[in-house]
Order: C-alpha cells, then structure tokens, then sequence
C-alpha cells in the first residue's frame, strides 16, 4: 500500500511568481485536502477536492486554487506569490468518508518565496 | 468544527507513560476526536480516534471523558522516538467533513 506522495519536496520561487504543487494520494483514498503550515505553526487548512470537485475552503484567497483528476491525484496552484506564502504544504487523502477514518499525510513541499 | 486548546509543551520520562490532555468543550454530537503527531516537520501521523467510548491501538489509547467536552492521549511507555508535536483536532465524518482545525499542538519531550 503506497503511502501519499508530494513534489516536488523544496522549491524556491520569486514573489509574483505562479507554482504548482503536486499530490498522489494513498491508493483506494477518493479525497484529499491541502493544508499550509508556517513554521512553529499548525497546519491551517485551504481545501478539499472530493470527486474533483472542491468541497470545502478555508480562509484562503482565490489566488489558491486546486484540481483532482479522475485517478484522484491533486494539484495545488498559487498565483502572485507573496513572501508570506512561505511555508510547508501538506497533502492528505483519506478513503470515501462514510466512515470516520484518519487522514494519510505526505511528507510536504517546502515553499520558500524570496 | 469545534476548536481545541491543548497545552503547548510537556516533558515526559523515557519509559513511563505520556499523558497529554485536550480540551473541546464546544464539540457536537456528531464530532469524532483525532489525534495526530508530527515529528520534524514531516507530515503529520495519525494516532487514533473516538467518539465517545475509549479506544486503545498499537500505539496509544484514547480517553474521553462522559460529557465529551475533553480527552487524554495516553502513550503507555514513551520512547525518545515519540518526541514530536501532538495535534488534537475534532471534525465530522463524511464526505462533507471539509475543514480541519489544528491548533499549535503540545510539544512532548522524552527525555533519558
């Protein structure tokens, strides 16, 4: 059982820039969610994708937006990059939620805007 | 969902048990607890989770006390290992389970 997979892992960007973070989720997990964690921070959640379809934001601009494939793999795009959108981006899937399972992680991409 | 407040650090002695308390006493009826860790700034794990009844798996058990509104995470033999930040968030089941509220944790540290 695969676990759930981030790229790319460190990425270094411009302010103003545009980046696009990937995520593979666990195999047989149909949702997944994006969360940003400053340092020294909890992860603070932007989004979930069910079925491609966005079902659920946090407290993010529009420039944060997201897609799902049919495979269930995700992407999380930032426009205008601001120095403030430094931080680590975590993926998480989870299974079809009619049960209360946990979320499976990935081990983050590391954004760093100078 | 409703918010949780834990404390930001504490110490434990290798080999004895860890107890860490969370506080959600504005959670509903329909919220489930979770526990998770993170270690280094990896991604965080998932620990273990509950309703209402305690529960117990391989790596920690969970207590809930009767009106729900706080529980304990119990590590029965800390290891150094177990060193990382502890998150304790409540959330709904479902596919309308949307966003999950982490606060900043509580800090375990497993000293010799």
């Amino acid at each position: 059982e695969t676990g759930v997979t981030q790229s790319p892992t460190h990425l270094i960007k411009t302010r103003g820039q545009q980046v696009t973070l990937r995520c593979s989720s666990q195999s047989g997990h149909n949702t997944v969610s994006w969360y940003q964690q400053a340092l020294g921070q909890g992860p603070q959640f932007i989004f979930q994708y069910y079925r491609e379809e966005e079902n659920g934001r946090g407290n993010f601009p529009p420039r944060f937006s997201g897609l799902q494939f049919p495979n269930y793999s995700s992407e999380l795009n930032v426009n205008a990059l601001e120095l403030d959108d430094s931080a680590l981006y975590l993926c998480a899937s989870s299974p079809p939620a009619s049960l209360p399972y946990g979320y499976t992680f990935g081990s983050g991409t590391r954004l760093t805007v100078v | 969902d409703a918010k949780t407040t834990q404390p930001p650090s504490m110490d434990c002695a290798e080999g004895r048990a860890a107890n860490l308390p969370c506080n959600h006493s504005t959670i509903s009826g329909n919220e489930y607890v979770y526990w998770y860790r993170q270690i280094h700034s990896q991604g965080p794990q998932y620990i273990i989770h509950g309703l209402k009844n305690n529960e117990t798996n391989e790596m920690a058990s969970l207590i809930i006390t009767e009106d729900r509104k706080s529980s304990t995470l119990i590590l029965p033999h800390a290891t150094l290992r177990d060193t990382a930040v502890y998150y304790c968030i409540v959330r709904v089941a479902g596919t309308n389970a949307g966003k999950s509220t982490f606060g900043d944790g509580t800090t375990l540290t497993v000293k010799p």
